[in-house]
């Protein structure tokens, strides 16, 4: 069946570090790869999409990597700050469909 | 622009009730869809449009509802609550034909449903 799995604990890292955040899908030929960015009681917000023929995407401090042969892409946040805390979720896209299908989201903790 | 707009933020229902959930979009986004999201569950999707006039299943349909006959409009009805549609639901919007490669989704703030 298919299956996007991000770790469901939480990430705790200093301010001033990198946060890397996985996402790992089975039994999936995305075409596109999406990060949202969720706080507390508020719904998604989208950060940065990539193409599956794009290794690599940046957007300020964010970056994104999407390794299809893995079935895997990475969220970078360089330079961490406390407003980085949030909940990240992973959404994947087939062809022309405009359907997301969503990871379970991954817990960023930034502490000064 | 408003952009996604969902109304109630809160409702507590007993079982057995109906109810609609509204959602309104002001971007003319022809794909509008509804969440819900549970703890450990993530967002899972409940039905979906392409268009005014055409929907289709998503993959937790069953209780619930839906119609399109605006651009603008895509209510959620729950036809009989029941306790295990306790959750937050969420209304997204985004293009059905992604203009410069625009596929984002824009999500409204969610409706935190209690069915006791």
């Amino acid at each position: 069946s298919q299956k996007i799995e991000q770790n469901s604990e939480a990430l705790n890292i200093q301010e001033g570090k990198t946060a890397t955040l996985t996402c790992n899908y089975t039994n999936y030929s995305p075409a596109y790869l999406q990060w949202y960015r969720q706080d507390p009681g508020r719904g998604p917000v989208f950060l940065l999409l990539i193409r599956e023929n794009e290794k690599e995407k940046r957007k300020e401090r964010l970056k994104v990597t999407f390794d299809t042969t893995l079935k895997q892409s990475l969220f970078h946040i360089t330079a961490s700050q406390p407003a980085d805390s949030a909940t990240y979720l992973c959404a994947l896209q087939t062809g022309t469909a405009s359907k997301l299908t969503f990871g379970t989201g991954t817990r960023l903790q930034v502490t000064l | 622009n408003a952009g996604v707009t969902q109304t109630p933020k809160f409702q507590v229902l007993k079982t057995g009730q109906s109810m609609t959930l509204q959602c309104a979009q002001d971007m003319n986004h022809e794909y509008m869809s509804w969440y819900r999201q549970d703890p450990g569950m993530g967002l899972r999707l409940i039905h979906y449009s392409v268009g005014a006039g055409i929907t289709d299943q998503g993959e937790v349909p069953n209780g619930y509802n839906v119609s399109r006959s605006t651009t603008e409009d895509f209510p959620l009805r729950l036809l009989s609550a029941a306790p295990s549609q306790t959750s937050v639901y969420f209304c997204a919007s985004s293009y059905s034909i992604p203009v410069a490669d625009t596929r984002a989704q824009f999500f409204g703030p969610g409706t935190r449903l209690t069915v006791l």
